[in-house]
C-alpha cells in the first residue's frame, strides 16, 4: 500500500524557517517524480515544487523561488522542503503527492507563520 | 502562468443528477490535465488524467474530457460521497496550476 507520511509542520514567526519531510513507503521511491502541494486556510489547492527521480531537476511556483528548497533521499525513501524566510502568506498544510501527475497524497502537515 | 478557470464555482445538486463541472485553460495544454477531488479536512484524490483517463480504483460514473483550452468533468450519477470540491489542474507547463475549485453540494 502506497503511504506517503508528512511531518515537520508548526508554529514559526515571519523570517524563520522550518523542513518539512515526507516518508515514502509501499513502493519503489526512486523512480518517481515527487511534488509538494499547500493549500492556505479556506483556499484552493497551489502547487508549490517537484523533483525528478535522482533529484537533478527541480522546479518551483514563482513566489516560493529563492526561499524554498526541494530536495529528497531515495536511499531513506524521503522528500523535504526546506522553507526559509517564511511569510505570513506561507501559513498553509503542506501536502507531498507521488508522481508529477499527483496519484498518491500524504495527509498533510500544518505550517502557521504568525509572529 | 497558464491560468484555469472552473464553472460553475458552486453547484447545487441532487443523488442521482448528471452533472458537469467546465474547466477552461488560458492557452492550449494538450491533453495534460488532471481532475481530483477534495472532501473537508482530507487530503485531495485524483480522478482523471491526461483529460479522460480514469485514475485506478475511481468509479466509472466519473468521466472526462477535452483538449487544448476546454475540458469537462462528468459524474453521471451523482452519489452521497461525491459531495465534494472538484479541481482542475494542468501539467503542460511549469508551473503547474490548479483551477479555482467547484464545490458540489446537496441540493
Amino acid at each position: 500500500e502506497v503511504q506517503l507520511v508528512e511531518s515537520g509542520g508548526g508554529l514559526v514567526q515571519p523570517g524563520g524557517s522550518l523542513r518539512l519531510s515526507c516518508a515514502a513507503s509501499g513502493f519503489t521511491y526512486d523512480i518517481y517524480w515527487m511534488t509538494w502541494v499547500r493549500q492556505a486556510p479556506g483556499k484552493g489547492l497551489e502547487w508549490v515544487a517537484n523533483i525528478n527521480p535522482d533529484g537533478s531537476e527541480k522546479y518551483y511556483v514563482d513566489s516560493v523561488k529563492g526561499r524554498f528548497t526541494i530536495s529528497r533521499d531515495n536511499a531513506k525513501n524521503s522528500l523535504y522542503l526546506q522553507m526559509d524566510s517564511l511569510r505570513a502568506e506561507d501559513t498553509a498544510v503542506y501536502y507531498c503527492a507521488r508522481g508529477t501527475v499527483a496519484g498518491y497524497w500524504g495527509q498533510g502537515t500544518l505550517v502557521t507563520v504568525s509572529s | 502562468d497558464i491560468q484555469l478557470t472552473q464553472s460553475p464555482s458552486f453547484l447545487s445538486a441532487s443523488v442521482g443528477d448528471r452533472v458537469t463541472i467546465t474547466c477552461r485553460a488560458s492557452q492550449g495544454i494538450s491533453s495534460y490535465l488532471a481532475w481530483l477531488q477534495q472532501k473537508p479536512g482530507k487530503a485531495p484524490k485524483l480522478l482523471i488524467y491526461g483529460a479522460s483517463t480514469l485514475h485506478s480504483g475511481v468509479p466509472s460514473r466519473f468521466s472526462g474530457s477535452g483538449s487544448g483550452t476546454e475540458f469537462t468533468l462528468t459524474i453521471s450519477s451523482l452519489q452521497p460521497e461525491d459531495f465534494a470540491t472538484y479541481y482542475c489542474q494542468q501539467l503542460n507547463s511549469y508551473p503547474q496550476t490548479f483551477g479555482q475549485g467547484t464545490k458540489v453540494e446537496i441540493k
